[in-house]
């Protein structure tokens, strides 16, 4: 089946330790994105990436990197420069208009 | 300034009845898309229904149509016979730019509650 995975689907993590989020999709799409939701809010675009080996901040991309090595592949870290990490993380790439999007994974640090 | 507006936080309609959520947009683009996502609880991120900025046509699928005005740079999503499975977050998201270096914004969300 084609589509987009994400993992854990849960996470947890202590403060001050970087971790990273994985998003694999094998839709042969070039675009990727990552995107932030809080509580009761609307998707914030933390990076895209429209190609192999490059990518661009979205808004809230301070305390996230990212790399994008192989098409299939874009995996987000939140360093411990994220001064509030704790969020829901959404995966998504980008079909020929709409954007197909992960499960998700809930990132607790403590 | 907000780029994306849904003015409805919360929503209720019965269990067969139509509603209408409300999404209103702001772009000095010409061309741009629109899109309508459902949030179940589960938190998937579900593509409903897409517009483009030059289709002249409202866009439908099934029981979703896009209500789209573009002077009043509006793209509404109404859908037809309400079920209970339709209770969920509604977003709606424009993607501006052309096609290489495109960004999708999106609103802050409707929550729709179908009652039986």
């Amino acid at each position: 089946d084609g589509g987009i995975t994400q993992s854990p689907k849960y996470l947890f993590r202590k403060e001050g330790q970087n971790v990273t989020l994985s998003c694999e999709q094998n839709l042969n799409h070039d675009a990727m994105y990552w995107y932030r939701q809080d509580p009761g809010q609307g998707l914030r675009l933390i990076y895209y990436s429209q190609i192999v080996n490059d990518f661009q901040k979205g808004d809230i991309a301070e305390g996230y990197s990212v790399s994008r090595e192989k098409k299939e592949s874009f995996p987000l870290t939140v360093t411990s420069a994220q001064k509030n990490p704790t969020a829901f993380y959404l995966c998504a790439s980008k079909g020929l208009h709409e954007q197909y999007f992960g499960p998700g994974t809930r990132l607790t640090v403590t | 300034a907000q780029k994306i507006t849904q003015t409805q936080p919360g929503m209720f309609v019965q269990e067969k009845e139509a509603v209408t959520l409300d999404c209103t947009y702001d772009t000095s683009d010409q061309s741009y898309g629109l899109f309508w996502y459902k949030q179940p609880s589960s938190g998937e991120m579900i593509f409903l229904i897409y517009q483009g900025s030059y289709d002249e046509q409202n866009a439908t699928e099934g029981r979703y149509s896009l209500n789209f005005q573009k002077a009043r740079k509006s793209a509404n999503l109404v859908i037809s016979a309400s079920q209970l499975g339709d209770s969920a977050m509604y977003f709606c998201a424009m993607r501006e730019g052309t096609n290489y270096g495109q960004n999708f914004v999106f609103g802050p969300g409707t929550r729709l509650s179908v009652l039986p």
